[in-house]
């Protein structure tokens, strides 16, 4: 299938602020969602973004989402060491169920 | 709660073995996949079922068998085991409503000799 594109690594400095970009490959997708995988677990969903939104803030999590572009960030303010982990962009298709991930961003903070 | 649970967590196998990974959920959920998991290629979709009796293939599904006789389990099956299986397995469910969370597993890391 067509592939979510993100970049591979990131990394920033304790304090900062990390922005984690996505492009997602179909216009008619209805939600997008961002997930946290921290080494040898499983994947936690952070948050989601419905397709008729622009912005959605929770806490130090900003999404951004430009449908026409079909591209979605997410921004971490105030970056911390527990941050560190690969994060996956992730689209859900209007036909169906499934998730069509990303290949995930491996991001590194430093203190 | 124990949410989606996976077992066993570690599995070597030789190749050519069969084994059954096993994932059970207890939040209700109707829709349960499998997923696998490799070094710079994400998360790729093997097979999904969206209630007790239906199943359906994903990406990459050769190699693999489901069944779904009831809602709680969702097991995957490895007919024939092969070094190219060799990855980690999640398991995850969800409800079907669109922007519901998918829940995973934790992993099994299977690695095939």
């Amino acid at each position: 299938g067509e592939d979510v594109e993100q970049s591979l690594f990131l990394s920033v400095r304790e304090g900062d602020s990390s922005v984690i970009n996505c492009t997602y490959t179909d216009s008619s997708s209805t939600y997008l969602y961002w997930y946290k995988q921290e080494p040898g677990a499983g994947l936690q969903l952070l948050t989601y973004i419905f397709s008729n939104m622009d912005m959605k803030q929770d806490q130090r999590l900003t999404v951004l989402l430009n449908k026409k572009d079909k591209h979605l960030s997410l921004r971490i303010a105030d970056t911390q060491t527990g941050d560190s982990a690969i994060y996956f962009c992730a689209e859900r298709k209007n036909s169906g169920y499934a998730l069509n991930f990303g290949k995930g961003t491996s991001l590194l903070v430093t203190p | 709660n124990a949410g989606v649970t996976q077992t066993p967590k570690f599995q070597v196998l030789k190749t050519g073995q069969s084994m059954t990974l096993q994932c059970a959920q207890d939040m209700n959920h109707e829709y349960m996949s499998w997923y696998r998991q490799d070094p710079g290629m994400g998360l790729r979709l093997i097979h999904y079922s969206v209630g007790a009796g239906i199943t359906d293939q994903g990406e990459v599904p050769n190699g693999y068998n489901v069944s779904r006789s009831t809602t709680e389990d969702f097991p995957l099956r490895l007919l024939s085991a092969a070094p190219s299986q060799t990855s980690v397995y999640f398991c995850a469910s969800s409800n079907t409503g669109l922007g519901t969370e998918a829940f995973f597993g934790q992993g099994t890391r299977l690695t095939v000799v």
